[in-house]
């Protein structure tokens, strides 16, 4: 079936560095693919999205590419502050499916130091 | 309201114990999903519903699981005979069809 896998955390930055969070996938059909974030004490919200290869999402200064012939989706920001300090969650919704559902990776925590 | 609502937010029950979490999603969301979120993990897919229609309950871990929309709005899942494992966030999510999902804050239930 459909699945993520993305890199285990925690992650420990220090605040202006570069991140990476590699994110990969498997599915069947045509996904459309997310990142969402968790602050602490919050729900989970959509930080970015993308739906068709080579497509890119972008918000917040994040960047993610829909890279179909290596099946990832990395999510990348070129300076991390502080407040981005949060879990961040690679996922996927198949449209070959007849419902909307969104398949999760079990997350990586990131921690920012100042 | 302006988002999904989950209430209540916290629930401690004994093992044994029948509990029924309620959400209230955005105003004019066709579908709603629920999750479960184990510590230290993902999501989990548990249920699907358009308006009032059930179309997908194959991550419904037992038959102690049962949700329900009947109206096509608030939804309620309940867990009969609650069990340690049952312990989680449970999330649910509303969206358009085949938009971006909003989610809620979640119900920490807690089985002793």
């Amino acid at each position: 079936g459909d699945s993520v896998t993305q890199m285990e955390g925690p992650v420990t930055l220090s605040e202006e560095a570069f991140l990476t969070i590699n994110c990969t996938y498997t599915a069947t059909g045509y996904p459309s693919l997310f990142w969402y974030v968790q602050y602490p004490g919050e729900g989970l919200q959509l930080l970015l999205k993308a739906t068709k290869a080579d497509d890119k999402g972008s918000n917040k200064g994040f960047e993610a590419t829909y890279r179909k012939e290596t099946t990832s989706f990395h999510l990348e920001k070129g300076s991390v502050q502080v407040s981005d300090s949060a879990v961040y969650f690679c996922a996927l919704s198949d449209r070959k499916n007849r419902d909307d559902k969104i398949i999760f990776g079990k997350g990586t925590r990131l921690h920012i130091l100042p | 309201g302006a988002g999904v609502s989950q209430s209540p937010r916290y629930k401690v029950a004994k093992r044994g114990q029948d509990v029924a979490l309620r959400c209230d999603p955005i105003s004019g969301h066709v579908s709603l999903f629920w999750y479960q979120q184990a510590l230290g993990q993902g999501p989990e897919f548990l249920t699907y519903f358009q308006n009032e229609a059930q179309l997908d309950k194959s991550g419904l871990p037992s038959d102690r699981f049962f949700a329900e929309r009947p109206e096509g709005s608030v939804s309620t899942l309940k867990i009969q005979r609650t069990q340690q494992e049952d312990s989680a966030v449970y999330l649910c999510a509303s969206s358009l069809s085949r938009a971006e999902a909003f989610f809620g804050q979640g119900t920490r239930l807690t089985v002793v």
